[in-house]
């Protein structure tokens, strides 16, 4: 069966270094995105992809970046680590440019920054 | 700034009773309406999608309902069971003026079911 699987489930990191969050993809999407989900806010957009060489700023992309070298991968990664970036983060794919196509989101990856 | 709000933030009922949660949202031009459940340490996962014409949309014991007049979203809860202890999130899609479509979450709604 398709899946969407996040690693690693939980880490933690110091501040100011480097972490890279890993979101694999089967169902052959073409939109990727990336949340973050935290108390008393809905998740919010960090990152998105169109496809292969596509990537685009969420509202929440200050010290996160993407890249996307095929359609299964999408890593997420944190520049320099900060305790603000304490959180958990859901990978999502979806397929088709309707809007209106259902996605599908990974278990997500709970980050510690200390 | 469009928002989605959802009520209440929580709620504990008995075991085979039902529920009512409520999504009202400001988002305008809208796609589509959607209802996720996330259990606790999982990801969401789709409930029901709406689009701006369809008014209820059903999925086993789970009721949604639409009314874009009004911009208010309701999902029902039939029958509770155990397994229904989660957060439910209700989720808009913005229609762009260009590029993405933009999605909209709620804070959810965290539902406890006690036997």
């Amino acid at each position: 069966d398709a899946e969407i699987t996040q690693s690693p489930r939980h880490k933690i990191t110091e501040t100011g270094r480097q972490v890279t969050l890993a979101c694999h993809q089967t169902w052959n999407h073409n939109n990727m995105f990336w949340y973050r989900q935290d108390l008393g806010h809905g998740l919010r957009l960090i990152h998105y992809s169109y496809g292969v060489q596509d990537t685009n700023k969420g509202e929440v992309s200050d010290g996160y970046s993407v890249s996307r070298s095929n359609t299964e991968d999408l890593p997420l990664t944190l520049e320099s680590a900060a305790s603000s970036q304490t959180s958990v983060y859901f990978c999502a794919s979806s397929d088709g440019g309707t809007g209106n196509t259902e996605a599908f989101f990974g278990q997500g990856t709970r980050l510690t920054v200390v | 700034k469009n928002q989605v709000e959802q009520s209440p933030q929580s709620l504990i009922i008995l075991e085979g009773k039902n529920c009512t949660l409520q999504c009202n949202y400001t988002v305008s031009p809208f796609s589509n309406l959607r209802w996720y459940k996330q259990d606790t340490g999982r990801g969401p996962v789709s409930l029901t999608i709406m689009t701006f014409s369809e008014n209820t949309k059903s999925n086993g014991r789970y009721t949604a309902t639409l009314d874009a007049d009004t911009k208010q979203s309701s999902l029902h809860i039939t029958a509770s069971q155990l397994s229904d202890s989660a957060s439910y999130i209700c989720v808009v899609s913005e229609i762009p003026t260009s590029g993405t479509y933009k999605y909209i979450f709620g804070t959810g709604t965290r539902l406890k079911v006690l036997a």
